[in-house]
Protein backbone atom coordinates (compact mmCIF):
# COMPACT_ATOMS: atom_id res chain seq x y z
CA UNK A 1 0.00 0.00 0.00
CA UNK A 2 1.20 3.74 -1.12
CA UNK A 3 1.88 5.85 1.84
CA UNK A 4 -0.24 8.68 0.77
CA UNK A 5 -2.38 7.18 -1.75
CA UNK A 6 -5.14 10.14 -3.81
CA UNK A 7 -7.79 9.53 -6.33
CA UNK A 8 -5.77 9.91 -9.38
CA UNK A 9 -8.47 12.22 -11.38
CA UNK A 10 -8.35 14.55 -13.44
CA UNK A 11 -11.36 15.48 -12.56
CA UNK A 12 -13.08 18.28 -14.87
CA UNK A 13 -15.80 20.22 -13.39
CA UNK A 14 -18.39 23.19 -14.53
CA UNK A 15 -17.65 26.32 -12.86
CA UNK A 16 -19.98 26.52 -9.74
CA UNK A 17 -19.89 22.96 -9.20
CA UNK A 18 -18.80 21.46 -5.80
CA UNK A 19 -16.01 18.89 -5.93
CA UNK A 20 -14.57 16.17 -3.47
CA UNK A 21 -11.02 14.72 -3.33
CA UNK A 22 -10.22 11.74 -1.22
CA UNK A 23 -7.15 10.43 0.41
CA UNK A 24 -6.10 7.66 2.47
CA UNK A 25 -2.69 7.24 4.64
CA UNK A 26 -1.10 4.15 5.58
CA UNK A 27 1.01 5.36 8.75
CA UNK A 28 -1.14 5.23 11.92
CA UNK A 29 1.32 7.11 13.60
CA UNK A 30 1.46 10.27 11.48
CA UNK A 31 0.43 13.29 12.82
CA UNK A 32 0.50 16.53 10.70
CA UNK A 33 -1.87 16.64 7.33
CA UNK A 34 -2.00 19.32 4.89
CA UNK A 35 -3.44 20.19 1.17
CA UNK A 36 -0.95 21.51 -0.75
CA UNK A 37 -1.80 22.93 -4.27
CA UNK A 38 0.08 22.84 -7.38
CA UNK A 39 0.35 24.86 -10.34
CA UNK A 40 1.66 23.79 -13.64
CA UNK A 41 5.75 23.52 -13.49
CA UNK A 42 5.08 25.89 -10.21
CA UNK A 43 6.15 24.98 -6.26
CA UNK A 44 3.57 23.32 -3.95
CA UNK A 45 1.55 25.97 -1.94
CA UNK A 46 -0.11 25.24 1.07
CA UNK A 47 -3.98 25.55 0.75
CA UNK A 48 -4.85 24.64 4.30
CA UNK A 49 -3.59 22.30 7.74
CA UNK A 50 -6.26 19.59 8.54
CA UNK A 51 -7.32 19.44 11.87
CA UNK A 52 -9.00 17.10 13.63
CA UNK A 53 -12.03 18.79 14.30
CA UNK A 54 -12.36 19.48 10.46
CA UNK A 55 -11.58 22.61 9.27
CA UNK A 56 -12.92 25.54 6.84
CA UNK A 57 -11.75 28.16 4.97
CA UNK A 58 -14.19 29.94 2.60
CA UNK A 59 -15.13 27.90 0.10
CA UNK A 60 -12.63 25.09 1.08
CA UNK A 61 -13.36 22.30 3.87
CA UNK A 62 -10.75 19.29 5.22
CA UNK A 63 -11.66 16.52 6.95
CA UNK A 64 -9.59 14.33 9.15
CA UNK A 65 -10.78 10.42 10.13
CA UNK A 66 -8.10 8.59 12.00
CA UNK A 67 -9.91 5.74 12.46
CA UNK A 68 -9.93 5.16 8.81
CA UNK A 69 -6.92 6.76 8.33
CA UNK A 70 -8.92 9.34 5.45
CA UNK A 71 -8.67 13.02 4.78
CA UNK A 72 -11.05 14.88 2.32
CA UNK A 73 -11.23 18.24 0.45
CA UNK A 74 -14.27 19.78 -0.41
CA UNK A 75 -14.20 22.64 -2.90
CA UNK A 76 -17.70 24.65 -3.05
CA UNK A 77 -18.59 26.82 -5.96
CA UNK A 78 -15.46 26.03 -7.79
CA UNK A 79 -13.75 28.58 -10.00
CA UNK A 80 -11.77 28.97 -12.79
CA UNK A 81 -8.81 29.87 -10.98
CA UNK A 82 -9.14 26.51 -8.69
CA UNK A 83 -7.46 24.31 -11.39
CA UNK A 84 -4.57 23.17 -9.88
CA UNK A 85 -3.13 19.54 -8.65
CA UNK A 86 -4.19 19.10 -5.47
CA UNK A 87 -1.40 17.19 -3.08
CA UNK A 88 -2.81 15.45 0.09
CA UNK A 89 0.50 15.92 2.51
CA UNK A 90 0.91 13.61 5.86
CA UNK A 91 3.74 14.31 8.08
CA UNK A 92 4.58 10.88 9.71
CA UNK A 93 6.01 11.09 13.00
CA UNK A 94 5.72 14.51 13.65
CA UNK A 95 9.14 15.45 12.42
CA UNK A 96 10.10 16.73 9.32
CA UNK A 97 9.56 13.78 7.32
CA UNK A 98 6.61 15.27 4.79
CA UNK A 99 5.10 12.50 2.43
CA UNK A 100 3.31 13.72 -0.78
CA UNK A 101 0.64 11.93 -2.85
CA UNK A 102 0.94 11.66 -6.28
CA UNK A 103 -1.45 14.28 -6.34
CA UNK A 104 -5.22 14.76 -7.88
CA UNK A 105 -5.83 17.15 -11.14
CA UNK A 106 -8.82 19.29 -11.29
CA UNK A 107 -9.84 21.26 -14.23
CA UNK A 108 -12.27 23.84 -14.13
CA UNK A 109 -14.49 24.95 -17.21
CA UNK A 110 -16.36 27.99 -18.12
CA UNK B 1 5.33 38.57 2.37
CA UNK B 2 8.62 36.73 3.02
CA UNK B 3 9.49 34.08 0.97
CA UNK B 4 11.64 31.22 -0.02
CA UNK B 5 14.17 32.10 -3.14
CA UNK B 6 16.41 29.71 -5.44
CA UNK B 7 18.85 29.54 -7.76
CA UNK B 8 19.47 29.38 -10.33
CA UNK B 9 16.01 28.86 -11.82
CA UNK B 10 17.01 26.28 -14.59
CA UNK B 11 20.40 24.33 -14.39
CA UNK B 12 21.99 22.01 -17.70
CA UNK B 13 24.52 20.02 -16.76
CA UNK B 14 26.71 17.11 -18.52
CA UNK B 15 26.34 13.71 -16.85
CA UNK B 16 29.46 13.55 -13.99
CA UNK B 17 29.27 17.07 -13.24
CA UNK B 18 28.81 18.40 -9.86
CA UNK B 19 26.03 20.88 -9.51
CA UNK B 20 25.03 23.15 -6.47
CA UNK B 21 21.65 24.49 -6.26
CA UNK B 22 21.15 27.58 -3.59
CA UNK B 23 18.31 28.15 -1.67
CA UNK B 24 17.98 31.36 0.66
CA UNK B 25 15.03 29.82 3.10
CA UNK B 26 13.00 32.47 5.04
CA UNK B 27 14.53 34.32 7.29
CA UNK B 28 13.06 33.35 11.06
CA UNK B 29 12.62 29.86 10.05
CA UNK B 30 14.99 27.57 11.61
CA UNK B 31 14.39 23.84 9.44
CA UNK B 32 15.21 23.66 5.81
CA UNK B 33 14.66 21.10 3.67
CA UNK B 34 15.10 19.39 0.02
CA UNK B 35 12.76 17.80 -2.07
CA UNK B 36 12.70 16.77 -5.96
CA UNK B 37 9.79 16.42 -8.35
CA UNK B 38 10.66 14.24 -11.40
CA UNK B 39 8.88 15.04 -14.47
CA UNK B 40 5.29 13.60 -13.90
CA UNK B 41 5.84 12.18 -10.41
CA UNK B 42 5.16 13.25 -6.92
CA UNK B 43 7.07 15.25 -4.74
CA UNK B 44 9.30 13.17 -2.92
CA UNK B 45 11.27 14.11 0.31
CA UNK B 46 15.13 14.47 0.42
CA UNK B 47 16.35 15.55 3.60
CA UNK B 48 15.85 17.94 6.65
CA UNK B 49 18.32 20.39 8.36
CA UNK B 50 18.18 22.12 11.75
CA UNK B 51 21.37 23.67 13.80
CA UNK B 52 23.27 23.10 10.89
CA UNK B 53 23.20 18.82 10.43
CA UNK B 54 21.22 16.39 8.95
CA UNK B 55 17.96 15.81 11.09
CA UNK B 56 16.46 13.74 8.82
CA UNK B 57 17.22 11.80 5.25
CA UNK B 58 15.04 9.85 2.39
CA UNK B 59 16.53 6.38 1.00
CA UNK B 60 16.76 8.41 -2.49
CA UNK B 61 19.80 10.73 -0.01
CA UNK B 62 22.72 8.66 -1.06
CA UNK B 63 26.64 9.51 -1.12
CA UNK B 64 26.12 11.81 -4.07
CA UNK B 65 24.24 14.56 -2.27
CA UNK B 66 25.42 16.76 0.48
CA UNK B 67 23.46 19.50 1.82
CA UNK B 68 25.30 22.83 3.62
CA UNK B 69 24.63 25.98 4.83
CA UNK B 70 27.29 28.19 4.74
CA UNK B 71 26.70 31.25 6.15
CA UNK B 72 23.75 32.40 8.15
CA UNK B 73 21.37 32.75 4.68
CA UNK B 74 22.42 30.41 2.19
CA UNK B 75 21.09 26.24 2.23
CA UNK B 76 22.59 24.29 -0.61
CA UNK B 77 22.27 21.01 -1.91
CA UNK B 78 25.44 19.49 -3.70
CA UNK B 79 25.36 16.29 -6.57
CA UNK B 80 28.56 15.11 -6.61
CA UNK B 81 28.28 13.91 -10.05
CA UNK B 82 25.16 13.88 -11.73
CA UNK B 83 23.18 10.93 -13.45
CA UNK B 84 20.97 11.08 -16.31
CA UNK B 85 18.16 10.06 -13.54
CA UNK B 86 18.86 13.34 -11.33
CA UNK B 87 17.01 15.52 -13.80
CA UNK B 88 13.88 16.75 -11.84
CA UNK B 89 12.62 20.30 -10.26
CA UNK B 90 14.48 20.24 -6.92
CA UNK B 91 12.18 22.45 -4.59
CA UNK B 92 13.65 23.92 -1.24
CA UNK B 93 11.18 24.78 1.78
CA UNK B 94 11.59 25.96 5.14
CA UNK B 95 9.42 26.24 8.38
CA UNK B 96 9.56 28.26 11.53
CA UNK B 97 9.18 24.62 13.80
CA UNK B 98 9.22 20.96 13.56
CA UNK B 99 5.72 19.92 11.75
CA UNK B 100 5.26 23.23 11.46
CA UNK B 101 3.38 24.26 7.52
CA UNK B 102 6.86 24.13 5.04
CA UNK B 103 6.95 26.89 2.78
CA UNK B 104 8.37 26.22 -0.76
CA UNK B 105 10.42 28.01 -3.17
CA UNK B 106 9.62 28.14 -6.79
CA UNK B 107 12.45 25.33 -7.24
CA UNK B 108 15.27 24.47 -9.99
CA UNK B 109 14.97 22.62 -12.87
CA UNK B 110 18.21 20.16 -13.26
CA UNK B 111 18.89 18.74 -16.61
CA UNK B 112 21.52 16.19 -16.67
CA UNK B 113 22.48 15.66 -20.18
Amino acid sequence: RKEVEQDPGPFNVPEGATVAFNCTYSNSASQSFFWYRQDCRKEPKLLMSVYSSGNEDGRFTAQLNRASQYISLLIRDSKLSDSATYLCVVNRFNNNDMRFGAGTRLTVKP
Amino acid sequence: EPEVTQTPSHQVTQMGQEVILRCVPISNHLYFYWYRQILGQKVEFLVSFYNNEISEKSEIFDDQFSVERPDGSNFTLKIRSTKLEDSAMYFCASSADLADTQYFGPGTRLTVL
